[in-house]
């Protein structure tokens, strides 16, 4: 079955430094791959996806991915971090078995003002 | 507003009661998917329905069920509802195969005392 991994809790970055949020993936077969983010008491929203083309997608808010083949990451990034940022970030994979999207279990991320 | 519409937003019941969820999704999805929002646990996905017929099936209980109907609504049921059932509960939707990702609603908060 398809996954991803988010090996990092939390992570917490000072406002106006670049922000990284790790996933990396397993899957047989060409991976269709995906981030969310969600902000408190809220639903999940869409920020990119990632199903074939450049290795460098760009997204919602200012945020981009980059998907690397050979290390099996798709890392979610922006070059100045806000502290409207704050919020718990999801890497997700489309299970082809049963049609679905697997999901991370999330990252915290804290913007430090 | 994503499109997505889940009711009630909020829910307060005992054990062993039953609740029935609610999702209307976005203008023309087919695609209705249920997921599991708790602390321990993460983003588990529970079930899918395309078009009226049931496609997958995750980590759904047997206390729980689920159907779509012909105006593509979904329902969710929780019976014999137990402390740890307890959690937010997500609907998604997407026109079809889920190539392109979900839309979220902003989910029912579930609460069981």
């Amino acid at each position: 079955a398809q996954s991803v991994a988010q090996p990092e809790d939390q992570v917490n970055v000072a406002e106006g430094n670049p922000l990284t949020v790790k996933c990396t993936y397993s899957v047989s077969g060409n991976p269709y791959l995906f981030w969310y983010v969600q902000y408190p008491n809220r639903g999940l929203q869409f920020l990119l996806k990632y199903i074939t083309g450049d290795n460098l997608v760009k997204g919602s808010y200012g945020f981009e991915a980059e998907f690397n083949k050979s290390q099996t990451s798709f890392h979610l990034k922006k070059p100045s971090a806000l502290v409207s940022d704050s919020a718990l970030y999801f890497c997700a994979v489309r299970d082809y078995g049963n049609n679905r999207l697997a999901f991370g279990k999330g990252n915290q991320v804290v913007v430090i003002p | 507003d994503s499109g997505v519409t889940q009711t009630p937003k909020h829910l307060i019941t005992a054990t062993g009661q039953r609740v029935t969820l609610r999702c209307s999704p976005r203008s023309g999805d087919l695609s209705v998917y249920w997921y599991q929002q708790s602390l321990d646990q993460g983003l588990q996905f529970l079930i899918q329905y395309y078009n009226g017929e049931e496609r997958a099936k995750g980590n759904i209980l047997e206390r729980f069920s689920a159907q779509q109907f012909p105006d593509l609504h979904s329902e969710l049921n929780l019976s014999s509802l137990e402390l740890g059932d307890s959690a937010l509960y997500f609907c998604a939707s997407s026109v079809a195969s889920g190539f392109e990702g979900y839309t979220f609603g902003s989910g029912t908060r579930l609460t069981v005392v």
